[in-house]
């Protein structure tokens, strides 16, 4: 079946650290892979998503690399910000079904 | 500003109550998904709809009845349910198809007494 993996949280770091949360997947097929962050109190938003093999998602200086001999999707930030707070979702669908299959979700805590 | 509006944000019910939750989405997306999530936890899909028809429905209990009146329109008829059933009560939308990705409103925080 489809599942996704995520490092165990919390995540504490200081202003200006770099930042790498790991995501390794399993699927059948040619899945497309997300990333989501969810602020305290709000919905889900989408921060980036990669669609085949190879693809660089980014976004707001987040980037992430669709590793298919890995099957690894890591989000990744040069430098984190204190306003990066946030739990963040790891999340791949599979061609032709309407499940957005979630990892447990990371929680990010940036200091100043 | 989410693009997919849910109402209300906050709603407090007792166990023989009967309430709706309301989305709306005008990204002319045609499919549109309930997910319910618990804290701490990654969302669970409850209910997905594609073009206006039910497409999936994840075992959910009777309690919770889902209307889809148009293509923008998404609504979660609420009744009898139990406190258990607290939760964050997300929206979503997507385009039909090719592995769209999902856009979430910010949720009902749903507390049944």
């Amino acid at each position: 079946g489809n599942s996704v993996t995520q490092m165990e949280g919390p995540v504490t770091l200081s202003e200006e650290a770099f930042l790498t949360i790991n995501c390794t997947y399993t699927a059948t097929g040619y899945p497309s892979l997300f990333w989501y962050v969810q602020y305290p109190g709000e919905g889900l938003q989408l921060l980036l998503k990669a669609t085949k093999a190879d693809d660089k998602g980014s976004n707001k200086g987040f980037e992430a690399t669709y590793r298919k001999e890995t099957t690894s999707f890591h989000l990744e930030k040069g430098s984190v910000q204190v306003s990066d707070s946030a739990v963040y979702f790891c999340a791949l669908m599979n061609t032709g079904f309407q499940k957005l299959v979630f990892g447990t979700g990371t929680r990010l805590l940036v200091s100043p | 500003d989410t693009e997919v509006t849910q109402t209300p944000k906050h709603l407090v019910m007792g166990m023989t109550n009967k309430k709706s939750l309301k989305c709306e989405q005008h990204m002319g997306h045609r499919a549109m998904y309930w997910y319910k999530q618990k804290a701490k936890k990654p969302p669970e899909l409850m209910f997905v709809y594609s073009y206006e028809k039910l497409s999936i429905n994840e075992s959910v209990p009777s309690r919770f009845s889902p209307e889809c009146p148009n293509s923008s329109l998404l609504n979660l008829h609420l009744h009898a349910l139990q406190p258990e059933d607290s939760a964050l009560y997300l929206c979503a939308s997507s385009q039909q198809g090719g592995n769209s990705p999902l856009h979430f409103g910010n949720g009902t925080r749903l507390t049944v007494t």
